[in-house]
């Protein structure tokens, strides 16, 4: 069955620093999605993402976050100075159609981001 | 805050048994969403029910879904230690975001 994959399963990273977070969705859909799950605590949406432009983005998503879609397979979370409090499992999801409470998403098995 | 909550928190059952969980949500839905979580693992999809449907089946999974009290139940029957994960309700309402719940974490001993 096809998967969304993550790439790197985990990364530490000094504070103030950039990432980049690297996600292969499922080859033929065409949402996106980033979430994040800080340790112990709920699932927590990010960002959504179709046609190359932000369709949807939480109060989290500021400044310092951005996505691309750089080809036509990967899909990138970049956070550009990264912070203590950023430290959390972030997870890609991809779905075929619109609609998250109409199709259901797929999701990667994440990245551990830490932060130090 | 628009999360839902899930109870309980945490339970505990033997191999065999069947566990129920609850799901409650604050605003309106298009449609209703259970997700497992293997520790360290993502997210996998186990069943969605629409706002016009009240029950589904999916193999040892039931869910309800009451919209007049923003509720729905996770029914997994015949228990297996490999049942032993998280699991959330996850819905969507107009957008394509999913607000997930707070999680009810599932131990099923052999």
């Amino acid at each position: 069955e096809p998967e969304v994959t993550q790439t790197p399963s985990h990364q530490v990273t000094q504070m103030g620093q950039e990432v980049i977070l690297r996600c292969v969705p499922i080859s033929n859909h065409l949402y996106f999605y980033w979430y994040r799950q800080i340790l112990g605590q709920k699932v927590e949406f990010l960002v959504s993402f179709y046609n190359n432009e932000i369709s949807e983005k939480s109060e989290i998503f500021d400044d310092q976050f951005s996505v691309e879609r750089p080809d036509g397979s990967n899909f990138t979370l970049k956070i550009r100075s990264t912070k203590l409090e950023d430290s959390a499992m972030y997870f890609c999801a991809s779905s075929e159609f619109w609609g998250a409470g109409a199709q259901p998403q797929h999701f990667g098995d994440g990245t551990r981001l830490s932060i130090l | 805050s628009q999360q839902g909550e899930e109870d309980p928190q945490a339970l505990s059952i033997q191999e065999g048994e069947n566990a129920t969980m609850n799901c409650s949500y604050k605003t309106s839905i298009n449609n209703l969403q259970w997700y497992r979580q293997n520790s360290g693992r993502g997210l996998v999809h186990l069943i969605l029910i629409r706002s016009n449907e009240r029950e589904k089946h999916s193999g040892r999974l039931r869910v309800t879904l009451d919209t007049s009290k923003k509720s729905s139940s996770l029914l997994i029957t015949a228990s297996r230690a490999a049942d032993t994960a998280s699991y959330f309700c996850a819905y969507g309402g107009a957008t394509n975001k999913l607000i997930f719940g707070t999680g009810t974490l599932l131990a099923v001993q052999p």
